[in-house]
């Protein structure tokens, strides 16, 4: 089945900077890229998708890159402000059998500090 | 228009009663999923399901736990004889076509088994 693995599990940047969250896949039939922020104790919350016919997608200060040969994506987070400080989670759809299902990465704590 | 729902949103259990959780998907969603969330780690699929049908349920233990999504209301995660190690976050996730389309996740029921 689908393996996602997601670097770093913490993250500390000043407010301002720029955060990156990288994940690899190992299913090459992976077509389905979703990033969800959680804040503690709250749901998990869609920020950004890609599908897999496309490099890149931004959304204001939200990037995602996708790099299919390599099998990895990115998150990439600009003017970084407090408010971004969660957990996020990375995510992949497999393929047969498993495209019924998200596989999630184990999450990166992002904090931004004032 | 209302999100996702789940009740209740907490729920204590002494070892060997049951537990039903419910979930309600947004309006015109006929997709359900359920994600177990234990303290700091990642989403894991359990079950996937569209009305009166179970999808894929390989995330999900054999024993123990049953999922359905019938006809007339919500979807219901159950969970009898319930041991220490099934307290966790209990996320479901619903989706108007299915991946490798958009899920949305409910708040969550925090199961606690003492």
């Amino acid at each position: 089945g689908e393996n996602v693995e997601q670097h770093p599990s913490t993250l500390s940047v000043q407010e301002g900077d720029s955060a990156v969250i990288k994940c690899t896949y190992s299913d090459s039939a992976s077509n389905y890229f979703p990033w969800y922020k959680q804040e503690l104790g709250k749901r998990p919350q869609l920020i950004i998708d890609i599908r897999s016919n496309v490099g890149e997608k931004k959304d204001q200060r939200i990037a995602v890159t996708l790099n299919k040969t390599a099998k990895h994506f990115s998150l990439h987070i600009t003017e970084t402000q407090p408010e971004d400080s969660a957990v996020y989670f990375c995510a992949a759809v497999g393929s047969g059998a498993g495209s019924y299902q998200l596989t999630f990465g184990k999450g990166t704590k992002l904090s931004v500090i004032p | 228009n209302a999100g996702v729902m789940q009740n209740p949103r907490h729920l204590v259990r002494r070892r060997g009663q049951e537990a039903r959780l419910r979930c309600s998907p947004m309006k015109g969603h006929s997709h359900v999923y359920w994600y177990r969330q234990l303290p700091e780690e990642g989403l894991k699929f359990m079950v996937y399901l569209q009305k009166e049908n179970i999808i894929d349920e390989s995330g999900m233990p054999k024993e123990r736990f049953s999922a359905e999504f019938p006809k007339e209301g919500p979807s219901i995660l159950r969970i009898q004889q319930v041991v220490r190690g099934d307290s966790a976050a209990y996320f479901c996730a619903s989706s108007d076509r299915g991946l490798p389309y958009e899920q949305y996740f409910g708040p969550g029921t925090r199961l606690t088994v003492t």
